[in-house]
């Protein structure tokens, strides 16, 4: 399977805990994208990296997450000290090229429950 | 900031029904349209787009959308769906030069066979 990759599918923990999910894009794909998605809404956008470099992060984004995307490939998002709050979907999404009409392809995203 | 408004939160149709689902936005200057869908157990993926040229798109599996400028639409047509078509569908928009959409909050779409 040559699509968008995350890992874990699914992660229960506790209030307070550190928790990190990982991301495989397509190969060839230089832009990653993460979102957050909770029941009966959309996507919203937390940061996208072009490369290895992450270019936006979304403001409402607490500075308890962090992403990463060493050299390029894979990315991290690391979610600190979790909240009850933090439990939602997370997607990732990487697409191509250098126009901003491009597709973007997402994984099957990690499920997170903060108990 | 900009929003995205889908209208139509939970559709129930017949087979053979004709679908049309909303989507307005807030921005006013030059923006890239999108629907995605996603399949019971499946991700997300692109059903079609609209960047410039002709503003009636098509795209996969009979669908087309669209793009109204004067009234901020971009709204999504089938002429007779299926019970394949159950799914939940999303409009996305970014501003023209922006990689990063603002999708709506999607419709969930239900055909009865």
């Amino acid at each position: 399977d040559t699509g968008v990759s995350q890992n874990p599918r699914h992660k229960i923990t506790k209030r307070g805990q550190n928790v990190t999910f990982r991301c495989d894009p397509i190969s060839e794909h230089n832009r990653l994208y993460w979102y957050r998605q909770t029941l009966g809404q959309g996507p919203e956008f937390l940061t996208y990296f072009q490369n290895e470099a992450q270019l936006e992060k979304s403001r409402l984004l607490s500075d308890r997450f962090s992403a990463e995307r060493p050299k390029g490939s894979f990315s991290t998002l690391e979610i600190q000290r979790t909240e009850q709050g933090d439990s939602a979907m997370y997607l990732c999404a990487s697409s191509f090229g250098r126009v901003s009409y491009n597709e973007q392809f997402f994984g099957p995203g990690t499920r997170l429950t903060v108990l | 900031a900009q929003s995205v408004s889908q209208h139509n939160h939970h559709v129930i149709l017949s087979e053979a029904a004709s679908l049309e689902l909303g989507c307005n936005y807030s921005y006013g200057g030059t923006v890239n349209l999108f629907w995605y869908v996603q399949y019971p157990g499946q991700h997300l993926q692109l059903l079609l787009k609209y960047f410039s040229g002709d503003p009636l798109v098509k795209g996969i599996k009979g669908f087309e959308a669209e793009f109204i400028k004067s009234k901020f639409s971009f709204n999504l047509r089938k002429p007779s769906v299926q019970w394949s078509d159950t799914a939940e569908y999303f409009c996305a928009v970014n501003r023209g030069g922006s990689y990063i959409p603002t999708f709506g909050r999607g419709t969930s779409l239900i055909v009865h066979p």
